[in-house]
């Protein structure tokens, strides 16, 4: 079955000490986003990215960095966590970015941060 | 700025209909996405409105009206399973989605 993979599902870091979560996807859709959401709140749009081009939204800390190598991979860096950062970190695709592009989750990976 | 509004939380008896609601205010429309989310899952879709009226799938229907800026998701012969968050999105002049906070569903017997 085509699905959005997010590896690992939980992932537990200490404080300051970098951490890379990653997300492979088999429907070859050229649009990959990073979301971050915490608890009872909306998703908030990281950065994303169509085909290899980058797009970091304004307000995205400079924490948050991201890779991807290929159509399938895609990786988010946290360069130093902050207790403010234990969230769940969610991969999502799109075909396209035009109007009706459904996005497709994966399952996410729940940080904390000790 | 850019705002989804939906209430928080609403309780409903199992087998009844339930509505909730969602009033946005963005920079542009090019569509409507509601969402499921089961606690600690990711989002699935279950609907996208860019017309306004109704969209009816099984038991759950979405209703759109862009000159209100307000949409509704309703569901009927509510069961246990349905007990979840939704999620209002909607797609704006940039194409990025625009997403509510949510509305938690609890189903009782």
């Amino acid at each position: 079955d085509a699905m959005v993979i997010q590896n690992p599902r939980y992932q537990v870091t200490q404080f300051g000490k970098p951490v890379t979560l990653s997300c492979s996807q088999t429907l070859n859709h050229n649009v990959m986003y990073w979301y971050q959401q915490k608890s009872s709140q909306a998703p908030k749009l990281l950065f994303h990215y169509y085909d290899k081009d980058f797009n970091n939204e304004a307000d995205t800390p400079d924490n948050f960095q991201s890779r991807r190598p290929n159509t399938s991979f895609c990786f988010l860096d946290i360069r130093s966590p902050g207790l403010g950062d234990a969230a769940m970190y969610l991969c999502a695709t799109s075909s396209n970015r035009g109007s009706y592009n459904e996005q497709f989750f994966g399952p996410g990976t729940r940080l904390t941060v000790l | 700025g850019q705002n989804i509004d939906q209430p928080t939380e609403m309780t409903a008896t199992e087998g009844a209909i339930v509505q909730i609601n969602c009033t946005y205010q963005t920079s542009g429309f090019n569509g409507l996405f509601w969402y499921q989310q089961h606690a600690g899952e990711a989002p699935t879709f279950l609907s996208y409105n860019v017309l306004d009226g109704l969209e009816e799938k099984g038991r759950f229907s979405s209703f759109l009206s862009r000159s209100k800026g307000y949409s509704y998701l309703l569901l009927k012969e509510l069961q246990m399973k349905d007990s979840a968050s939704y999620l209002c999105a909607v797609m704006d002049s940039n194409y990025q989605l625009i997403w509510g906070a949510g509305t938690k569903l609890i189903i009782k017997p």
